[in-house]
């Protein structure tokens, strides 16, 4: 069985900073690794997947993350990040036999001007 | 456009009442989820179902219920059994196979008074 731990439940950020979320996961098998965001009262959209090859992920709005084995983490990153990349953020993983999803806590991310 | 459509969007019922939260896809998916969402316990699994007749149970089956007697449509009961079911219910689908991810619907708030 896999767990997501999602280090920080609160960002607070000013508008054009850069941004890091961390993820940290645990499992006794190789993994699947997604970042999902999640805008107030709607559904969860895929920001970006790890599925293997380079460690380096880029997804969408400028999102990116880095797959690291040793440290079992996968952290997300935006270099500048916009008013509208306030929601919430969850770091999720999967086994590389199944494909349901384990969540994180979650990172609330609020970016003020 | 193809999509998750969860209705409806908001649901209020009273203690001890069953209620049926609907879910339907035509994404042609395989695979289809319900999680339930509380504030900051991130997304847990209730039910999964990978093809038509066939479902099982997730890390919070008791007090719930489903179905899957069409491709399209996995619809979730809420019972008078589950102690808690005031929360945010998200419906979501994926293809057969790992590494796939999960497209998610909008999800149904259902409030218990």
């Amino acid at each position: 069985a896999q767990s997501v731990t999602q280090l920080d439940s609160q960002v607070p950020v000013f508008e054009e900073a850069p941004v890091e979320l961390r993820c940290n996961y645990s499992s006794s098998v190789s993994v699947y690794l997604f970042w999902y965001v999640q805008y107030p009262n709607q559904g969860l959209q895929l920001l970006l997947k790890y599925l293997s090859g380079s460690t380096l992920v880029k997804g969408i709005n400028g999102f990116e993350a880095e797959f690291n084995k040793s440290q079992t983490s996968f952290h997300l990153r935006k270099p500048s990040v916009h008013i509208s990349d306030t929601a919430e953020y969850f770091c999720a993983v999967s086994d590389l036999n199944d494909y349901k999803l384990s969540f994180g806590a979650g990172t609330t991310v609020t970016v003020r001007a | 456009d193809g999509g998750i459509t969860q209705s409806p969007k908001y649901l209020f019922r009273k203690e001890g009442q069953n209620v049926t939260l609907s879910c339907e896809q035509n994404l042609n998916h395989d695979a289809m989820y319900w999680y339930r969402q509380d504030p900051g316990q991130g997304l847990r699994l209730i039910y999964y179902s990978q093809i038509v007749n066939d479902f099982q149970k997730g890390d919070i089956a008791e007090g719930y219920s489903v179905s899957r007697e069409k491709k399209e449509s996995f619809p979730l009961t809420v019972t008078s059994a589950q102690k808690n079911p005031t929360a945010f219910y998200l419906c979501a689908s994926s293809i057969q196979g790992p590494g796939a991810g999960a497209f998610f619907g909008q999800g149904t708030r259902l409030t218990v008074v």
